[in-house]
């Protein structure tokens, strides 16, 4: 059965440093999602992307945030300047469609740690 | 926005119990989706259930969404079930947003 990859599983960071969260969708989606989750808290939404460009975000993606789907497989989410309160773990997600009968499919997250 | 309530915010069950978990939601949605956090933190799809009733062996699914409620329903639990349990759901205004509620931790004893 297809899923949603990420890579790496878990990063380490130091504080200031730029990371780069890969995703590989489901090769037939069309609409790709970061969400993310801080220790213990509810998952957030991040940002959606359809046709190469940004569809909705939310007021946690600042400028520090940017998303690109660089060829035809991967998305990634990248970092330019990790602060401490950027330890979560962020989730990728795509879905076929969106709107009505857009279920998304999650990765299993990659766990970023910022010291 | 949508707001996204979870009942109960925990739950300890002995082995073999019945459970039903709750998520109300505050306005018209496209989407709503039942989800397992395991203990690894992998966010694992239960049910994708806009509206009516879903089935997947111990588990099951309404979405009553004219009263825009779900209820999960969980079967003679069994330890493995425990876990955090999220509702999210996408608001119908397709902007492809899923809302995640604050989740339901469940602990199964044996």
């Amino acid at each position: 059965e297809p899923e949603v990859t990420q890579t790496p599983s878990h990063q380490v960071t130091q504080m200031g440093q730029e990371v780069i969260l890969r995703c590989v969708p489901i090769s037939n989606h069309l609409y790709f999602y970061w969400y993310r989750q801080i220790l213990g808290q509810k998952v957030e939404f991040l940002v959606s992307f359809y046709n190469n460009e940004i569809s909705e975000k939310s007021e946690i993606f600042d400028d520090q945030f940017s998303v690109e789907r660089p060829d035809g497989s991967n998305f990634t989410l990248k970092i330019r300047s990790t602060k401490l309160e950027d330890s979560a773990m962020y989730f990728c997600a795509s879905s076929e469609v969106g709107g009505h009968y857009n279920e998304q499919f999650f990765g299993p997250g990659t766990r970023l740690t910022v010291l | 926005g949508i707001q996204v309530e979870q009942s109960p915010p925990d739950l300890i069950l002995q082995e073999g119990a019945n459970s039903t978990l709750r998520c109300n939601f505050s306005d018209s949605v496209n989407n709503l989706q039942w989800f397992h956090q395991n203990p690894w933190g992998q966010l694992i799809n239960l049910f994708y259930i806009p509206s009516g009733t879903k089935q997947n062996g111990r588990l099951s699914a309404t979405t009553v969404a004219t009263e825009r409620y779900s209820l999960l329903y969980i079967s003679s639990s069994q330890t493995t079930d425990s876990g955090v349990y999220f509702c999210a759901v996408e608001r119908k205004r397709n902007n492809n947003d899923m809302r995640f509620g604050a989740g339901t931790r469940l602990t199964v004893k044996p």
